[in-house]
């Protein structure tokens, strides 16, 4: 069974810098691209950022191009999301998600609160 | 960005019903297209991918058809654990937006 467990979410001022992480077990995780994709409360759903099986290609949306870093460890099945110089528009439900182009399975995700 | 537009936003129907809701991508994306379900304080469920691929254990009433644009999900018989709120998403290429959603709610 394929399980995704996101952690690292808070309460962050805005500027402010947080770490999200993804730990996979279930399936061979070297072997699929990853995402996050983000829910804002009450609101739709927004693709964030992806990177390749191997971690060598990785890809972001507009809104937090420059801001926000995607990896992933394969030795140790987790992917991860660098966020900096947050913003209140970055306040959602943060779900780390298998794939890329096809979004199979997702976490439950971990809530970002950008707010002084 | 290829913007993805989807209508109606909400949509009130009855159990037993056949429903349709289309999505609308700013260019053609050919057949990239994937649907999903969500509940509330759910994550997101895969129900389409590849415009009318059926996911694993997704149940046969629900269908996609469609290239190039335009795109329609359908719900043959409404069951009363459909009603949730449903997303397009483009996977044509990054970054790999969303419609805005569509409720369906019990009429």
């Amino acid at each position: 069974e394929v399980q995704l467990l996101e952690s690292g979410g808070g309460l962050v001022q805005p500027g402010g810098s947080l770490r999200l992480s993804c730990a996979a077990s279930g399936f061979t995780f070297s072997g699929y691209a990853m995402s996050w994709v983000r829910q804002a409360p009450g609101k739709g759903l927004e693709w964030v950022s992806g990177v390749s099986a191997s971690g060598g290609s990785t890809y972001y949306a507009d809104s937090v191009k420059g801001r926000f870093t995607i990896s992933r460890d394969n030795s140790k099945n987790m992917l991860f999301l660098q966020m900096n110089s947050l913003r209140a528009g970055d306040t959602a439900l943060y779900y780390c998600v298998k794939g890329t182009t096809i979004n199979t399975d997702w976490g439950q995700g971990t809530l970002v609160t950008v707010s002084s | 960005d290829i913007q993805m537009t989807q209508s109606p936003s909400s949509l009130s129907a009855s159990v037993g019903d056949r429903v349709a809701i289309t999505c609308r991508a700013g260019q053609s994306i050919s057949s990239y297209l994937n649907w999903f379900q969500q509940k509330p304080g759910k994550a997101p469920k895969l129900l389409i991918y590849a415009a009318s691929s059926l996911q694993s254990e997704v149940p046969p009433r629900f269908s996609g058809s469609g290239s190039g644009t335009d795109f329609t999900l359908t719900i043959s018989s409404l069951q009363p654990e459909d009603f949730a709120t449903y997303f397009c998403q483009q996977s044509y290429s990054s970054p790999y937006t969303f419609g805005q959603g569509t409720k369906l709610e019990i009429k």
